[in-house]
């Protein structure tokens, strides 16, 4: 089972800052935090990953809190072409194989 | 960098028959590949990890004899349904593992959908 709580769906302004919030709370200390989102009827996307520290790159901003329950990712100037399905997803240590167990997401609408 | 390639992209076929389909990692190596599938509404769902040169590891209720994997090369694997049926119609999904220091992720390929009749 996914080990992340996300709201079921979000709306945002165009142009504006969207804030995606996860909840992980029973994250252990060697599990990351990842960020992929699905538009529709595509493959998912990778956005960004952390550990500890916040983390920024060309598509978002990742928000970790000091004690690691809880993230938020941060699209900065959110467009339409952003609308999609957000996960938040910590990563499993299962051998080698580093399995991701994936959620139900935040369905993010951006809105002209 | 880091683009999966899947094919078909689509597929219709009669119940019965057997699928190939092909996840191809286009600009990199992967020793690990992972087959998903996703129904309508709902989140992606593991089926199996695929380890260049030896035998796919299944999740639980996946049966190994249905869905065949082969993942003969550092930039292909394949997913064969055998006897498809009409439950079996859904949203199959590859992506393939990379590794670079501290940097683990996966990417993932567009998607087959399949529909069998």
């Amino acid at each position: 089972d996914a080990k992340t709580t996300q709201p079921t769906s979000m709306d945002c302004a165009e142009g504006r800052a969207a804030n995606l919030p996860c909840n992980h709370s029973t994250i252990s200390g060697n599990e990351y935090v990842y960020w992929y989102r699905q538009i529709h009827s595509q493959g998912p996307q990778y956005i960004i990953h952390g550990l500890k520290n916040n983390e920024t790159n060309e598509m978002a901003s990742l928000i970790i809190t000091e004690d690691r329950k809880s993230s938020t990712l941060i699209l900065p100037h959110a467009t339409l072409r952003d609308t999609a399905v957000y996960y938040c997803i910590v990563r499993v240590n299962a051998g080698n194989n580093r399995k991701l167990i994936w959620g139900l997401g935040t369905s993010l609408a951006v809105n002209p | 960098g880091a683009v999966v390639s899947q094919h078909p992209s689509w597929v219709i076929c009669k119940s019965g028959t057997s699928v190939k389909i092909e996840c191809r990692s286009l600009d990199f190596q992967a020793t690990t590949m992972f087959w998903y599938r996703q129904f309508p509404k709902q989140s992606l769902m593991l089926m199996a990890t695929s380890n260049e040169g030896s035998k796919a590891t299944y999740e639980q209720g996946v049966e190994k004899d249905k869905f065949l994997i082969n993942h003969a090369s550092l930039t292909l694997s394949t997913l064969t349904v055998t006897s498809a049926h009409p439950e079996d119609s859904s949203f199959y999904i590859c992506s393939a593992r990379v590794q670079e220091g501290v940097r683990d992720t996966q990417y993932f390929g567009p998607g087959t959908r399949l529909t069998v009749l």
